[in-house]
Formats: structure tokens, sequence, C-alpha cells
């Protein structure tokens, strides 16, 4: 079955600077990957996510961009604000709408320091 | 519009003991799935459904059971709960069509098997 890996599990970054997520998949067979944002305590809710037959998009601060031929994928944070502290998922599946379920990473906690 | 609502918040079982999940979605979604969300684990799928009277294994069926009697519904079960089984629950759904595929996730079940 698919495999998807995720680093950091921790991330620090400054208030205004950026942070990227990465994570890789094993089956190429997989066409749709989102990102997730956790806030302690409550659900995972969808940020963004990119299909195969796109190589990057973006969404205000946010960016996600996908390397078929690598299997991996990344998300980009940029001029990061307090509230963007949170544990944050990437996720595959093979069925382009997730029919099949997601494949989740292990998370990203990422900490913005004042 | 309530979304993804999930009964009961939280739970505590003895071992051997058995209970079921409530999911319940108004958003008329063909799809529906169950989590578990261990401590640096993420989220793996344990069963999901694409249609009333259909079920399937995830990655990590093994000691539950499922039901989707009504398109709005899908039920969890423990027959006999073991404290492998203290997780959060969550419970998403989801659109058929490719395109809308955003899974929406439920509040979580926090179960404690002691």
């Amino acid at each position: 079955g698919e495999n998807v890996e995720q680093h950091p599990s921790t991330l620090s970054v400054q208030e205004g600077d950026s942070a990227v997520i990465k994570c890789t998949y094993s089956d190429s067979a997989s066409n749709y990957f989102p990102w997730y944002k956790q806030e302690l305590g409550k659900r995972p809710q969808l940020i963004i996510d990119i299909r195969s037959n796109v190589g990057e998009k973006k969404d205000q601060r946010i960016a996600v961009t996908l390397n078929k031929t690598a299997k991996h994928f990344s998300l980009h944070i940029t001029e990061t604000q307090p509230e963007d502290s949170a544990v944050y998922f990437c996720a595959a599946s093979k069925q382009g709408g997730g029919a099949d379920g997601l494949t989740f990473g292990k998370g990203t906690h990422l900490i913005i320091q004042p | 519009n309530a979304g993804v609502t999930q009964t009961p918040k939280f739970r505590v079982l003895k071992t051997g003991q058995s209970m079921t999940l409530l999911c319940a979605q108004d958003m008329n979604h063909e799809y529906m799935y169950w989590y578990r969300q261990d401590p640096g684990m993420g989220l793996r799928l344990i069963h999901y459904s694409v249609g009333e009277g259909t079920t399937a294994k995830g990655e990590v069926p093994d000691g539950y059971n499922v039901s989707r009697l009504k398109k709005q519904n899908f039920l969890l079960g423990l027959e006999s709960a073991a404290p492998s089984q203290t997780s959060v629950y969550f419970c998403a759904s989801s659109y058929l069509t490719v395109g809308l595929s955003e899974q929406y996730f439920g509040p979580g079940t926090r179960l404690t098997v002691t």
C-alpha cells in the first residue's frame, strides 16, 4: 500500500519567516495530495490540495509544489503568523477524490516564534 | 447545516466491553471514512464506505466493524475493546465527484480503554 513520509516532525521559525514542510510518497498511482492543519484538540481542516496534473498551486500565503518524477510534494507558508502554529499533515490518495481514503504523513508541529 | 457530527465526544471503556461510535453528515456525501489518530502516528484509515450499504477495509481494520445502512450515517463498532484501541477517532465524508473531493472531518471521539 501507499506510504507517506513527512519531514520535519517539528519546525520552529521566526514570525514573518517562511516555513517549508516536505513529504514523499511511494505509490506512483497516487494522484491527489491534500494538506491539513490541525490545532490542538480540534479536527483536521483542509488548507490546500493539489492533483497530479498540476505542478504548483497557490492560495495567498500558502503554496504547494508537486514533483511526480521524484514522488515528493511540499507545503510552503510565507510571512508566517502566530495563528499558523499548529500540526500540519500531508496525505496522498490514488482515487483522485480520495475515494479509497487518505494515507497521511505523521505530521509536522509548526511553532511560530514571536 | 451541522456538517459532520460524532457521538459520543468522550468515552471510557473497560477491556472487553463493546460500543458503537456514530457519525452523521448532512451534506449528502457519498463517501464516508473512519480514521484513528494516535500520538506521533498521524491519522490511519480504519474502514470506509463509497455508498449506502457498502463498506471496505482500510489500513488498520482489525478489531472494528462498520455499517452504513443510511447514506447519512456511518457506524463504527468495537466488539471487545482492548487498551490498544485507546485513541481519538475521526469520521470524515466527501463527495463522489473528482474536484469536489475535500474530506470534511467530524470533531472526534476520544476513547480510553482501561
